[in-house]
């Protein structure tokens, strides 16, 4: 049972264009969340969070949305660029213990 | 600051051995986390340590044990491996406080189990 999914294996885009990744959760309870981002042989390291009090949070070409009521969460990068490629990995705080939840991540392109 | 790190990066291994991942943060984080990592799964948590003295099962703990050796040094221990277990293993840890949602993750063990 996942309670954080990335319906998107993989997601090319052009560089200079937008690059839209989503996730979606199951679990109400969930109060902040996550993207974190993976280089081959690399940890991940974090990118952007968000608060379940906020519906937007910027920084730089990052933003992520959240839409509390469907349960699902964005993150765009605008303009993309031939770094960006890596895997997206979206996360939630699962209580006060401040486990993770990870999704399955999104591999992104961006195609110079 | 290394940050996290761990310790070996590569391991292969034969059904049945034993052996231990060490991860150490100089960050001086309460929190430290196990995750392992399979192709289209995700990361998913095997365990944690809340603060040192303390250890909990998370998602995936079977066939895993931890030790929480000091507040640095947080390791992993398979006592026999099997086929199943092969992953890559990722080390996290998180600073103290509430605002601190965010862990920071070591470079990873990729183990293999013949």
């Amino acid at each position: 049972d996942q309670q954080v999914k990335q319906n998107s294996p993989s997601l090319s885009v052009q560089e200079g264009r937008i690059s839209i990744l989503n996730c979606d959760y199951t679990n109400s309870m969930f109060d902040y969340f996550l993207w974190y981002k993976k280089y081959p042989a690399e940890g991940p390291t974090f990118l952007i969070s968000i608060s379940s009090i906020k519906d937007k949070n910027e920084d730089g070409r990052f933003t992520v949305f959240l839409n509390k009521s469907a349960k699902h969460l964005s993150l765009h990068i605008v303009p993309s660029q031939p770094g960006d490629s890596a895997v997206y990995f979206c996360a939630a705080r699962a209580d006060s213990s401040y486990k993770l939840i990870f999704g399955s991540g999104t591999r992104l392109l961006v195609r110079p | 600051n290394a940050g996290v790190t761990q310790t070996p990066k590569f391991q292969v291994l034969k059904t049945g051995q034993s052996m231990t991942l060490q991860c150490a943060q100089d960050m001086n984080h309460n929190s430290m986390y196990w995750y392992r990592q399979d192709p289209g799964m995700g990361l998913r948590l095997i365990y944690y340590s809340a603060s040192e003295g303390t250890t909990d099962k998370g998602e995936v703990p079977n066939g895993y044990n931890v030790s929480r050796l000091n507040k640095r040094e947080f390791s992993l221990r398979l006592e026999s491996a099997a086929p199943s277990q092969t992953s890559v293993y990722f080390c996290a840890s998180r600073p103290s406080g509430s605002s601190y949602n965010e862990q920071f993750f070591g470079p990873g063990t990729r183990l293999t189990v013949l």
